[in-house]
């Protein structure tokens, strides 16, 4: 148990539900991430979030949406999806933003494995 | 965008023998980090490496880097069965929030 908790961890939808991924952290850490692992792709950072607002967007398709209701929870609403969509989904978290000087580590969730049929 | 970028993407070795990987990054950096994911998990942080730092120490990992040739590489000493995983390497920098990994090298240790 790493401190960020994702569930579910396993999901089959069809391209025309809507469902959500949840992550949820009680590490005190004011930056959370999506990111998205394809097979033999490097990870994917979608969504970036500091103290509940979102900072950076990395031109991801509408069909996800991101929500951030406080700072210990992150939420990824999908709806119409593709089956190309397929993948492990990563929720991390850390201290503060990286960039800058100062060091930041991520910690990472188990992940939420989706198959869209 | 993709900034790390490890090399092999695949290294398969006995117990005992040693395992080095090795990460390309593209643009300057503050820090390099090492991470490590067993089958199907989340990512596990292993060990980081400042911009001004050459090489760094943690139990049987040591980690090297050559700000010039923007390359790092990872040593894995008298490797376990164990230490079968997927490693990556990320890095940040003053342009983004977050860090940036690569497609990672696939490490089988066998027994």
């Amino acid at each position: 148990e790493t401190g960020v908790t994702q569930t579910p961890r396993h999901l089959v939808m069809g391209m025309t539900n809507k469902k959500s991924l949840k992550c949820e952290q009680h590490l005190g850490h004011n930056a959370m991430y999506w990111y998205k692992q394809s097979a033999k792709k490097p990870l994917e950072l979608m969504f970036v979030y500091s103290l509940e607002e979102r900072v950076e967007n990395n031109s991801v398709p509408s069909r996800f949406s991101p929500e951030c209701p406080n700072s210990s929870h992150l939420f990824l609403h999908l709806h119409t999806l593709q089956p190309e969509d397929s993948a492990l989904y990563l929720c991390a978290s850390s201290p503060r933003l990286a960039g800058g000087l100062g060091a930041n580590v991520l910690t990472f969730g188990a992940g939420s494995r989706l198959t869209v049929l | 965008s993709q900034q790390g970028e490890e090399d092999p993407q695949a290294l398969s070795i006995q117990e005992g023998e040693n395992a080095t990987m090795n990460c390309s990054y593209k643009t300057s950096i503050n820090n390099l980090q090492w991470y490590r994911q067993n089958s199907g998990r989340g990512l596990v942080h292993l060990i980081l490496i400042r911009s001004n730092e050459r090489e760094k120490h943690s139990g049987r990992l040591r980690v090297t880097l050559d700000t010039s040739k923007k390359s790092s590489s990872l040593l894995i000493t008298a490797s376990r069965a164990a230490d079968t995983a997927s490693y990556f390497c990320a890095t940040d920098s003053n342009s983004g929030y977050a860090l940036n990994f690569g497609k990672g090298t696939s490490l089988l240790v066998t027994p």
